[in-house]
C-alpha cells in the first residue's frame, strides 16, 4: 500500500481481556517497528523486525505482549489480559533499512487501546 | 542500550522567533540522527535527518547540528509559524543495534500568533 495501515484505529477494552493489533507496513519495507505512547508522552520502544532475523524483543514491557511478523509483511502485537496501564496509542511504523546509511521510518497512525 | 534524552519538554515561541531543541544520545556507535514531527492524531513524520559523518544540515527554516564528541544534537527551526506548532521527537539509531531507532521524550511546540 501507500502507507503504513494500522487496524483497529480505536480499540476499547474490559481489563483482563486479550487485544490484537494489526500492522500492514509498506510494501517491500524489511524492518518493522512497534512503538507504545501513553498520553502526552514519548515514543517507547517495543519490538523491531528486520527481515529474516530474530526480532529484537527488549522493549516489550511483560510477558504478557508478544508479536509476530508472518511473512516478513503483516504484524500482529497481541496483548494478553490487559491491564489499566496498557491503555497507549500503539504505533507501527516500516523501513526499508538501509539507504545509504539513512533509516527512515514511516509511521501508521497508530491503534488507540482504552482498557477500562 | 542507547538512550537519549530531549530537552525542552515544553516550549513556547512568538510566530517569527526561533526555536531550539537539544538532544544527548549515550551509545557512540550511534550514526543516524532522525527528526521527526507528530501532529495531533497522527504519526510521526520525518522532517529531517543528520549523518554522523556530517556537522550540520539546512532544510529552508529548519537545520540540525550534530556534535559527536559531545554526543548531542540539536533542531533549529527559524521564522517559526503557527503550523510549526506539533511534538517534535529526535532519535538515534545504530548499526550496531540492528538499526533499532531510539527516540527522545518529545518536545511539545507552541507558536503562538
Amino acid at each position: 500500500g501507500a502507507g503504513v495501515s494500522q487496524s483497529p484505529s480505536n480499540k476499547v477494552t474490559e481489563k483482563g481481556k486479550d487485544v490484537e493489533l494489526r500492522c500492514d507496513p509498506i510494501s517491500g519495507h524489511t524492518a518493522l517497528y512497534w512503538y507504545r505512547q501513553s498520553l502526552g508522552q514519548g515514543l517507547e520502544f517495543l519490538i523491531y523486525f528486520q527481515g529474516n532475523s530474530a526480532p529484537d524483543k527488549s522493549g516489550l514491557p511483560s510477558d504478557r505482549f508478544s508479536a509476530e511478523r508472518t511473512g516478513g509483511s503483516v504484524s500482529t502485537l497481541t496483548i494478553q489480559r490487559t491491564q489499566q496501564e496498557d491503555s497507549a496509542v500503539y504505533l507501527c511504523a516500516s523501513s526499508s533499512g538501509l539507504a545509504g546509511g539513512a533509516n527512515v521510518l514511516t509511521f501508521g497512525a497508530g491503534s488507540r487501546l482504552t482498557v477500562l | 542500550g542507547e538512550n537519549v534524552e530531549q530537552h525542552p519538554s515544553t516550549l513556547s515561541v512568538q510566530e517569527g522567533d526561533s526555536a531550539v531543541i537539544k538532544c544527548t544520545y549515550s551509545d557512540s556507535a550511534s550514526n543516524y540522527f532522525p527528526w521527526y514531527k507528530q501532529e495531533l492524531g497522527k504519526g510521526p513524520q520525518l522532517i529531517i535527518d543528520i549523518r554522523s559523518n556530517v556537522g550540520e544540515k539546512k532544510d529552508q527554516r529548519i537545520a540540525v547540528t550534530l556534535n559527536k564528541t559531545a554526543k548531542h544534537f540539536s533542531l533549529h527551526i527559524t521564522e517559526t509559524q503557527p503550523e510549526d506548532s506539533a511534538v517534535y521527537f529526535c532519535a538515534a539509531s545504530t548499526k550496531a543495534g540492528g538499526f533499532k531507532t531510539i527516540f527522545g521524550a518529545g518536545t511539545r511546540l507552541f507558536v503562538k500568533a
